[in-house]
């Protein structure tokens, strides 16, 4: 059974910096591109951030390029994001998603760890 | 930016038809993905690649597409199905940029 198992998040002051860690099992995880998507409370999905299975090829939403940071130890079946220069509106649930392919789309997710930016 | 357009909301008696849309222009080019949160729930891939169901999905939920519309259906609603719903593609700038709809709220009445 594929399990995705986010930790990390909590509570941040604006300007601050905080790291997710997504623990990965059930699969062959070097196999698999990932995904970072984050939800906004009581809004809808954003793709945060993608990692192609080598760690090499990585892409970032606009809202967040430049500020955060993807990477993968492939060694430890474990996905990262690096925070950082936290701003109010990167409050969300953050999602970890397996990808289906290199397209973006996820085809198993976590439950989710939430980030809370606020002074 | 690139947007995809839904329906905020579609009800539905039991039993009946649920279709709901997404619009796109780069929807005839690009492979659209649909998911279903129900509250305080990670999304589910419940179709994908516009019409294929993953393991596990109840056949009762389809995918189509035509032109710049792609369409989710579920053909005899139950209670269980009730959630929100978001479909997921890209666009075709040749730019890695994947965009969601911005959700559709499905009530089983």
């Amino acid at each position: 059974e594929v399990q995705l198992v986010e930790s990390g998040g909590g509570l941040v002051q604006p300007g601050g910096s905080l790291r997710l860690s997504c623990a990965a099992s059930g699969f062959t995880f070097n196999n698999y591109e990932m995904n970072w998507v984050r939800q906004a409370p009581g809004k809808g999905l954003e793709w945060v951030s993608y990692i192609g299975r080598s760690g090499i090829t990585i892409y970032y939403a606009d809202s967040v390029k430049g500020r955060f940071t993807i990477s993968r130890d492939n060694a430890k079946n474990s996905l990262y994001l690096q925070m950082n220069s936290l701003r109010a509106e990167d409050t969300a649930v953050y999602y970890c998603a397996r990808a289906g392919d290199s397209s973006g789309y996820s085809d198993h997710w976590g439950q989710g760890t939430l980030v809370t930016v606020s002074s | 930016s690139y947007e995809l357009t839904q329906p905020p909301s579609v009800s539905v008696s039991p039993g009946q038809t649920a279709r709901i849309t997404c619009s796109g222009v780069a929807l005839p080019n690009q492979y659209a993905y649909w998911y279903q949160q129900k509250p305080g729930q990670a999304p589910v891939l419940v179709i994908y690649k516009d019409t294929e169901r993953p393991s596990g999905i109840p056949e009762r939920f389809s995918g189509s597409s035509s032109g710049t519309t792609v369409t989710m259906t579920i053909s005899g609603v139950q209670a269980e199905d009730e959630a929100d719903f978001y479909c997921q593609s890209a666009d075709s700038s040749g730019s890695y940029n994947v965009v969601f709809g911005g959700g559709t709220k499905l009530t089983v009445l």
